[in-house]
């Protein structure tokens, strides 16, 4: 079954300094993953996704994530931190075994941006 | 020009009550979902609509039904309110293209039901 866990709740970090929000995956298929980004009390925008092309996939405001086969990782950076960063992202695994497009959401975590 | 939208976006309402939340997209994608985010904000899938019909179809109290008109609609009816349907509740759409699972989900504003 596939799962991702995301290792942090919560992430503080100051304005200008990098971000790093951690992901594991788990899928006894070659995964599809993704990151999506929810702002206060607004619906849920995808940041980039991973569709076995490029490992290092890039996406959008600056975001990347690099996907590690042999670490089962998909972590989540972006080189300096902006205040409009500060939301929940969520790692998230499609459920391939199906072939219904479910999506499986990490537990999230909470990006701060201090000024 | 909004891609999904949901209405209304807030909901106040007592238990027992029935209630009814509208999901429509102008995206022309032909599947769409129904999801629950709860207090933690954990998301998890409820329902699965492609081109009318029930694909997916988790374990969710049959007081919940989805109604799909056309594929550009999925309303959620949810009967008998209990303190524990209180969440956020969001409409998804994608497009099927090969295989569903590499498709990206556009999702709604979201829907805020507080059951008193």
């Amino acid at each position: 079954a596939q799962s991702v866990t995301q290792l942090d709740s919560h992430v503080s970090v100051s304005e200008g300094t990098p971000v790093l929000l951690r992901c594991n995956y788990s899928s006894s298929y070659s995964p599809s993953l993704f990151w999506y980004v929810q702002h206060p009390n607004k619906g849920l925008q995808l940041l980039l996704k991973y569709t076995s092309a490029a490992t290092l996939v890039k996406g959008i405001n600056g975001f990347e994530a690099e996907f590690k086969k042999s670490e089962t990782s998909f972590h989540l950076t972006k080189p300096s931190a902006h205040m409009s960063d500060a939301a929940e992202y969520f790692c998230v695994v499609s459920d391939r075994a199906s072939n219904t497009g479910k999506l499986i959401f990490g537990q999230g975590t909470t990006l701060q941006v201090k000024p | 020009d909004t891609a999904v939208s949901q209405t209304p976006k807030y909901l106040v309402t007592q238990m027992g009550n029935d209630k009814s939340i509208k999901c429509e997209q102008n995206l022309g994608h032909d599947t769409m979902y129904w999801y629950k985010q709860d207090s933690k904000k954990f998301l998890k899938i409820m329902f699965s609509y492609n081109n009318k019909e029930l694909i997916i179809n988790e374990t969710v109290p049959n007081r919940f039904s989805p109604k799909s008109p056309d594929k550009a609609h999925l309303n959620l009816h949810i009967n008998s309110l209990e303190l524990g349907d209180s969440a956020v509740y969001f409409c998804a759409s994608s497009q099927e293209e090969g295989v569903r699972s590499y498709n990206e989900q556009f999702f709604g504003p979201g829907t805020r039901l507080t059951v008193l």
